[in-house]
């Protein structure tokens, strides 16, 4: 069935960089675009890039141009995200999502999400 | 930056209609989504383009969109639908979430 299995939770410490990975199965991981949501504990979602696994274009928000990095091996249809210059305000679950059945513009496939915690 | 508002609680009686709004400039004019979580889980699609429904949502759930709000509905609602709902949209290639409404069922 199609999924999104992403890495284990990670532990960091301010200013450390972290890269999650995000490896999907049952579809055509170069057909759909991987989104990254964040969401702190008790806050909501907060978008924070895309990328196409065909051609490795990617958009982020602009809170984190410049600290996010979003790439892909299509020889193992995994995508990653990488997050620099952490401070403790990224501690969050991290997801990544796709649009494989519904439209190109939503999300129907979730990762489990990434645990990030930042501390010193 | 674009902004969507929606408002932080909504409660309902089980058995009837939740209407959740999400705000946000000329919304209307773009598609927007909505998204269901339950505590301890992964969001999960239940209406995309304004108003259509993936495969496996419930018919109770409806969405429309005009002017600068999108409105989820939830029609005869059942204790199985208390959850936080999120709406979402783009803008100039960005993605942008509203910050999210507590259903409760009472």
């Amino acid at each position: 069935q199609v999924q999104l299995v992403q890495s284990g939770a990670e532990v960091k410490k301010p200013g450390a960089s972290v890269k999650v990975s995000c490896k999907a199965s049952g579809y055509t991981f170069t057909s759909y675009a991987i989104n990254w949501v964040r969401q702190a504990t008790g806050r909501g979602l907060e978008w924070m890039g895309w990328m196409n696994p065909n051609s490795g274009r990617t958009g982020c928000a602009q809170k984190f141009q410049g600290r996010v990095t979003m790439t892909r091996n299509t020889s193992i249809s995994t995508a990653y995200m990488e997050l620099s210059s952490l401070k403790s305000e990224d501690t969050a679950i991290y997801y990544c999502a796709t649009p494989i059945s519904a439209s190109s513009d939503s999300m129907d496939v979730w990762g489990k999400g990434t645990t990030v915690t930042v501390s010193s | 930056s674009y902004e969507l508002t929606q408002p932080p609680s909504v409660s309902v009686s089980p058995g009837q209609t939740a209407s959740i709004t999400c705000s946000g400039d000329k919304l209307g004019d773009k598609y927007a989504c909505w998204y269901q979580q339950k505590p301890g889980q992964s969001p999960v699609l239940v209406i995309y383009q304004d108003g259509q429904r993936p495969s496996g949502i419930p018919e109770r759930f409806s969405g429309s969109n005009s002017g600068n709000t999108a409105t989820l509905t939830i029609s005869g609602t059942q204790a199985v639908d208390e959850a936080d709902y999120y709406c979402q949209a783009w803008d100039s290639n960005t993605g942008v979430f509203g910050g999210g409404t507590k259903l409760t069922v009472l």
